[in-house]
C-alpha cells in the first residue's frame, strides 16, 4: 500500500496568518496516461464527517473559499490557508485515490495559536 | 438534498456479526462507485471497502479481507457493509462515502456516520 505521511502533527497558527501542511506519499501518485495527481484533501471539524477541499492536488471543490489551496505533484503535496479563520480550526487529511487501496494520511491538527 | 444515511451501528460482542446500510437520495446513486470508511476513537481515517457502480467489482482493506463484504441495491438506492468474525479492533465510526465517479476517484459526500463498538 501507499503510505501517506503529514506533517507536522500538529499546528498552532494565528489568526489571519499562513497555514501550510505537506503530505509525503511512499510512491508516486501522479498518472502517466492523463498526468493527473491522484490526491485529495479533506477537513474534519469535531463531530463531523469529512468535507472535500481539494481534488487532483489542486483543484478546490465548489463553495471551499479560495484561503485553500493546493499545490505539489508525484510525491510532495502542500495544502495551504493562506489567512487563517476561526472557522479553519480541524483536522485535515490527505487522501492518495491513485490505488484501488485507497490510504490516507495521519491527520494535522490546525488550531489557533 | 444530496445525502447519506448510515445505518445499523451497534455494541456486539467480539465474533458478531453486523450489517451496515447507508441510503443514498439526491444522486443517481447507479452511476457512482461507493466506499465504507472508518474513524476509530481519537484516531484517523482508515478506507475499508470499495465497491463499483455496478457492483460487480469490490475491494477491501488487508485489515478486513474475509471478514467484510460490501454490496449495494442500485434499485433501492442503498450500500451495504456486512461484518463478521468482529473483533475489538473494527470498534470505529463507519462512513459510507460517495465516489465522485463510476471509477476509483476521490470521495466528494460522506454521510454523517454509524459508530460500531466490539467488547465483551
Amino acid at each position: 500500500d501507499i503510505v501517506m505521511t503529514q506533517s507536522p502533527d500538529s499546528l498552532p497558527v494565528s489568526l489571519g496568518e499562513r497555514a501550510t501542511i505537506t503530505c509525503k506519499s511512499s510512491l508516486s501518485v501522479l498518472h502517466s496516461s492523463n498526468r493527473k495527481n491522484y490526491l485529495a484533501w479533506y477537513q474534519q471539524k469535531p463531530g463531523q464527517a469529512p468535507k472535500l477541499l481539494i481534488y487532483w492536488a489542486s483543484t478546490r471543490q465548489s463553495g471551499v473559499p479560495d484561503r485553500f489551496s493546493g499545490s505539489g505533484s508525484g510525491t510532495d503535496f502542500t495544502l495551504t490557508i493562506s489567512s487563517l479563520q476561526a472557522e479553519d480550526v480541524a483536522v485535515y487529511y490527505c487522501l492518495q485515490y491513485y490505488t484501488n487501496s485507497y490510504t490516507f494520511g495521519q491527520g494535522t491538527k490546525l488550531e489557533i495559536k | 438534498e444530496v445525502q447519506l444515511l448510515e445505518s445499523g451501528g451497534g455494541l456486539l460482542q467480539p465474533g458478531g456479526s453486523l450489517r451496515l446500510s447507508c441510503a443514498a437520495s439526491g444522486f443517481t446513486f447507479r452511476n457512482y462507485a461507493m466506499s465504507w470508511v472508518r474513524q476509530t476513537p481519537g484516531k484517523g481515517l482508515e478506507w475499508v471497502s470499495h465497491i463499483s457502480s455496478s457492483g460487480e467489482s469490490t475491494y477491501y482493506a488487508d485489515t478486513v479481507k474475509g471478514r467484510f463484504t460490501v454490496s449495494r441495491d442500485n434499485l433501492k438506492n442503498t450500500l451495504f457493509l456486512e461484518m463478521n468474525s468482529l473483533r475489538a479492533e473494527d470498534t470505529a465510526v463507519y462512513f459510507c462515502a460517495k465516489d465522485s465517479s463510476a471509477y476509483n476517484w476521490y470521495f466528494d459526500l460522506w454521510g454523517r456516520g454509524t459508530p460500531v463498538t466490539v467488547s465483551p
